[in-house]
């Protein structure tokens, strides 16, 4: 099992410029999230998915898009990439909400 | 929104000594968990509590959920180097699972 893996590992942007932040899991689990995490903030949920189709906002959900096609994969969009975004991005996933979360490494993306 | 502050933001203790960390909340939460994470890598999972008033070990960790349900209380007995890193408290009420801003652990040999 490969568990989760998020690409890219990191990413420069120019501000006004989309991507999409993938991540994949391998382990079947329905609860998948994303969470940014800055100095001094902790982790902050962005959006999250109960299961395939299923999506919904979390803490922090402007200038952020997601979408659950699959069990397995949830990417994050970003659709025009401001400073404030510079940050790293973790994404996670768990059979259910109050089992344990397993994370991906990160993506650490700047906005320039 | 729900905010949960954790305390205190960092600790320096020498290697040997018992640690003390807790997080409150404005909010009710269903479920505590507790993770750590090293430089460079996500969060892992060290404790879950389930239930107001419990109180559950793993290892040199001891973790407790409050009777009030607004905060929880993580120690760490006879601190040892690889301990260095950041500890998050982490409330789970329905979906959302809510982060702490973190405490910072610092061991000196």
């Amino acid at each position: 099992n490969a568990g989760v893996t998020q690409t890219p590992k990191f990413q420069v942007l120019k501000t006004g410029q989309s991507m999409t932040l993938q991540c994949a899991q391998d382990m079947n689990h329905e609860y998948m999230s994303w969470y940014r995490q800055d100095p001094g903030m902790g982790l902050r949920l962005i959006h999250y998915s109960v299961g395939a189709g299923i999506t919904d906002q979390g803490e922090v959900p402007n200038g952020y898009n997601v979408s659950r096609s699959t069990t397995e994969d949830f990417p994050l969009r970003l659709l025009s990439a401001a400073p404030s975004q510079t940050s790293v991005y973790f994404c996670a996933s768990s059979y259910r909400p109050q089992n344990e979360q397993f994370f991906g490494p990160g993506t650490r993306l700047t906005v320039l | 929104g729900q905010q949960l502050n954790q305390s205190p933001q960092s600790m320096f203790i020498q290697e040997g000594e018992d640690v003390s960390m807790n997080c409150t909340s404005s909010s009710i939460f269903n479920t505590w968990l507790w993770y750590k994470q090293d430089p460079g890598e996500g969060p892992v999972l060290l404790i879950a509590l389930y239930k107001a008033g419990e109180l559950t070990s793993n290892g040199r960790l001891t973790a407790q959920f409050g009777i009030t349900r607004k905060d929880s209380f993580l120690n760490i007995s006879a601190s040892i180097p690889s301990d260095v890193g950041i500890y998050f408290c982490a409330g789970l009420n329905t979906d959302k699972l809510i982060f702490g801003t973190g405490t910072r652990l610092q061991v000196f040999p």
